[in-house]
């Protein structure tokens, strides 16, 4: 069974802080992603990863940054947390193969900059 | 690069009776299209997916139709149950990458 977890579920920074939110999955995917998920909004990607050491910026980078230096460990990084920056934070891989397109969620990180 | 439109944002059905929401995409490259649903505190899930090369997919209650021509596809749930209740997200993707595309998402009621 796949295993995506999160480093928080609760998360309550100052704003100016550097946030580091970490996510790990156990199934040896290739791909992972960082999504923002806020009301009305949907999911909306952050960054994704094919490989180690391989990022693409998704459609709201701005403010945010990535780190995989492992291939089951994929960091997201607020270099200076805003309060805008207020969201749940989810974590996905997906397979390689036949199913490459299924994504597995790990169980988000509420994030709180104050 | 892609865009997908989804609705209703809301929608609130009578326990037994069908829902349906619709989600629209705007590259003709995207040839996956999966659903996800998302249970009140919970991760979201796949439930059910359909390819490019099909125009209907079901699995018990749930069905998906395709029409690539219109760009657009649908989920129906038959026989709703209090356990659909949920918010429910299409998603679109294509060969070019790995990258999905969510809609934004819709809170289904199914009321007692």
């Amino acid at each position: 069974d796949v295993k995506v977890t999160q480093s928080s579920r609760y998360l309550v920074k100052r704003t100016g802080e550097k946030v580091f939110l970490e996510c790990v999955q156990d199934m040896d995917h290739e791909n992972m992603f960082w999504y923002r998920q806020d009301p009305g909004l949907g999911l909306r990607l952050i960054y994704f990863s094919y490989d180690v050491k391989m990022k693409e910026k998704g459609d709201i980078p701005e403010g945010y940054s990535v780190s995989r230096e492992k291939k089951e460990r994929f960091s997201l990084i607020l270099e200076s947390a805003s309060t805008n920056q207020t969201s749940m934070y989810l974590c996905a891989s997906s397979t390689p193969g036949g199913r490459r397109y299924e994504q597995y969620f790990g169980p988000g990180t509420r994030l709180t900059v104050t | 690069g892609e865009n997908v439109e989804q609705h209703p944002s809301t929608l609130s059905v009578q326990e037994g009776d069908s829902a349906v929401i619709k989600c629209t995409y705007s590259d003709s490259a995207s040839n996956y299209f999966p659903w996800y649903k998302q249970e009140l505190g919970k991760r979201p899930q796949l439930i059910i997916d359909i390819r490019s090369n099909v125009g209907e997919k079901k699995d018990q209650r749930i069905a998906v139709t395709l029409n690539k021509t219109a760009k657009h596809f649908s989920l129906h749930i038959t026989e709703t149950q209090p356990e659909d209740s949920a918010v429910y997200f299409c998603a679109a993707t294509s060969n070019r990458d790995d990258k999905i595309i969510f809609g934004k998402g819709t809170r289904l009621h199914i009321l007692p």
